[in-house]
This record gives structure tokens, sequence and C-alpha cells, in this order.
């Protein structure tokens, strides 16, 4: 069964310093989109991502973030200068149309030190 | 703002019997609703998805049904296994397709005990 692919599964950083999360979506799907998760808490929308551009964001996906498609087939969440707050489960996923779930990534737990 | 709720505390029930888990939702009327399981430290994995205009879908031991009148979604899972020991998510679709920004409730811990 295809599988959405998110890498690193764990990064502990520096709070103020960059990280880069990436997620390899499923292939044949149009439509991709970023979550996050803190411990306990819900699963929360970031960012929803089609044909090449941002299609709607969360008031959490401020200037700090960044969304990128580099090359067809990798997706990437940037975060400029992380923050203690943004310690938390970063869930990629993807879709297609019709009547389908979405297929989401294991996640990468990020740690903000 | 549209707002989600599934029963936070814990459902324990025994073996082969039947769990049933609600979700409530206010301020909205999505055209999808969708049921996820999610295991601990992992992602959501898709169970099963309902139309406004479905009242109930099936999938092996699953049920889903959408009252778009009481705003009420009802998942049941039948002879339930200790392996069905998870925490079960609703979600909402915004929008009138099935790919538009989805909004979680916060999920309900179903323990299953041999």
């Amino acid at each position: 069964e295809p599988e959405v692919t998110q890498t690193p599964s764990h990064q502990v950083t520096q709070m103020g310093q960059e990280v880069i999360l990436r997620c390899v979506p499923i292939s044949n799907h149009l439509y991709f989109y970023w979550y996050r998760q803190i411990l306990g808490q819900k699963v929360e929308f970031l960012v929803s991502f089609y044909n090449n551009e941002i299609s709607e964001k969360s008031e959490i996906f401020d200037d700090q973030f960044s969304v990128e498609r580099p090359d067809g087939s990798n997706f990437t969440l940037k975060i400029r200068s992380t923050k203690l707050e943004d310690s938390a489960m970063y869930f990629c996923a993807s879709s297609g149309q019709g009547n389908y779930g979405y297929t989401f990534g294991s996640g990468t737990r990020l740690t903000v030190v | 703002s549209q707002k989600i709720e599934q029963n936070s505390e814990a459902l324990n029930i025994q073996e082969g019997k039947t769990a049933t888990l609600t979700c409530n939702y206010t301020n909205y009327s999505p055209a999808y609703l969708q049921w996820y399981r999610q295991d601990p430290g992992r992602g959501p994995v898709f169970l099963l998805l309902i139309r406004e205009n479905e009242k109930e879908k099936r999938k092996e031991r699953l049920k889903v049904t959408f009252d778009t009148t009481l705003k009420q979604s009802l998942f049941h899972i039948t002879a339930s296994q200790p392996a069905d020991s998870a925490t079960y998510l609703c979600a909402l679709v915004r929008g009138s397709s099935n790919t538009g920004k989805l909004i979680f409730g916060q999920g309900t811990t179903l323990q299953v005990k041999p």
C-alpha cells in the first residue's frame, strides 16, 4: 500500500535555529498538507498546497513557516527561527480527489530546546 | 468557528462487544466527515468517510452514521478485539470537495479488554 514518508522521525534543535521537515507524498496525489499535534492535544491544520501554491493556511502558519515542493516528489516544511512552543509532532498528508481519506505520514517529532 | 466534540473520557469495553463512539459538531455543515485511528506516536490512519447525503457507511466490522439534523456522527466497531484499542478521531472536511482542510476532534481512546 502506498505510504507518505517523513524524515527525520525525530529532530532536536536549539531555539532560534532553522529546521526543515521533509515529506514524500503519494505519487499520484495532488493535494498536500502539513498538520501538527502538540502532546496531548488535537491534530491541528497548518497549511494545504495544490498546484504549486498554498491553497489555505491557518493562523499558526505565520511568516516563520514556509512550504515548498522543490522537485515534484518532495514536500518540505521550513521553520525559520524555532521557538519552544513549536515543539510538537508534525504530520505530512496527501490526498487525491474522490471519496477517499487522506494519507498521513508517521510524523516528525520536533523538540526545541 | 467550527467546533467538534468527541467524548474525552476513555471508553473501556469487553472483547466481543460493540464499541460506539460519538462525534458532535457545531457551526458548520460539512460535506464530508472522516474517521481516523491514531496509535501512540503515530500518524492518523484513515478508516471511513461519509458524505452529507449518506446516512450510513460500512466497512467490515466498522459502521459510521451521519445525522446532519442532529449534527452528529456515530462510529461503531462490532465484535471488538484488543487490537482495536487506539484513539479514534473524527474530522470534518471544510469545503464542498473532499480535498479541503480537515478539522479534527480531540479523539476518544478505546480500550478493549480481553
